[in-house]
């Protein structure tokens, strides 16, 4: 079975702060699927990134950067000199190999003051 | 292009009424997945479709709940009797197939009264 585990429920910060959301998953398949999602106010999950279990290398886009770490499965998303417009919920999730459904973490929410 | 979209937005049900929510996924995706989320939680997969094939349903409380997606584009979601442990938010996803990422809707925001 799979399992994700946001241990974080919230996570308040001062605009320009850097943060760090912590991801840590259990799957028994050596190949699979990692996913952050955001969720505005608005509802809506907004895709941010996917990567798999072969990649290992971590990724920096803009002021958003993961942190990809197979030894001790987590999947750590960073963003750097947050802004007010950053506050949502994030959600981290996981995939099978060849199964495109979501087993998603209870998620975080970061609140960003200016 | 245009996104998932998924109506109505917000609906208000008194339970033991009928309700149906609606989905038209991304053009050309061949995916479909109804999620439900709970206040404070992660969503949960209910169903997915790969064309109007529904592959996975096994978290669909299925004596309450159906689903259908005709010709293999739209999908409609269906409560019937609603309870008050339904109220939550129904969202829809689409994906090209079934091994690339899939994009959400804004979702159905169900209360039961």
């Amino acid at each position: 079975a799979q399992k994700v585990t946001q241990a974080q429920t919230e996570i308040s910060v001062v605009e320009k702060e850097d943060v760090t959301l912590d991801c840590v998953y259990e799957t028994r398949d050596t190949t699979y699927y990692l996913f952050w999602y955001k969720q505005p106010p608005s509802g809506e999950l907004v895709f941010l990134i996917r990567r798999n279990s072969f990649d290992e290398q971590n990724e920096i886009s803009g002021r958003y950067s993961w942190n990809f770490q197979k030894s001790t499965s987590s999947f750590n998303f960073t963003i750097t000199a947050s802004q007010v417009v950053d506050s949502a919920v994030y959600f981290c999730a996981l995939s099978e190999a060849g199964y495109s459904t979501l087993t998603f973490g209870k998620g975080t929410m970061l609140l960003v003051s200016p | 292009e245009a996104g998932v979209v998924q109506s109505p937005r917000y609906k208000i049900i008194e339970k033991k009424q009928p309700v149906a929510f609606w989905c038209n996924p991304i053009s050309g995706h061949n995916t479909l997945y109804w999620y439900l989320q709970n206040l404070g939680q992660g969503p949960e997969l209910l169903i997915r479709y790969e064309n109007e094939e529904a592959v996975d349903d096994s978290q669909l409380p299925k004596d309450r709940f159906s689903a259908e997606r005709l010709k293999g584009v739209d999908s409609t979601l269906k409560i019937q009797p609603a309870e008050l442990g339904d109220s939550a938010v129904y969202l829809c996803a689409s994906s090209l197939d079934g091994y690339t990422e899939a994009f959400f809707g804004q979702g159905t925001r169900l209360t039961v009264v």
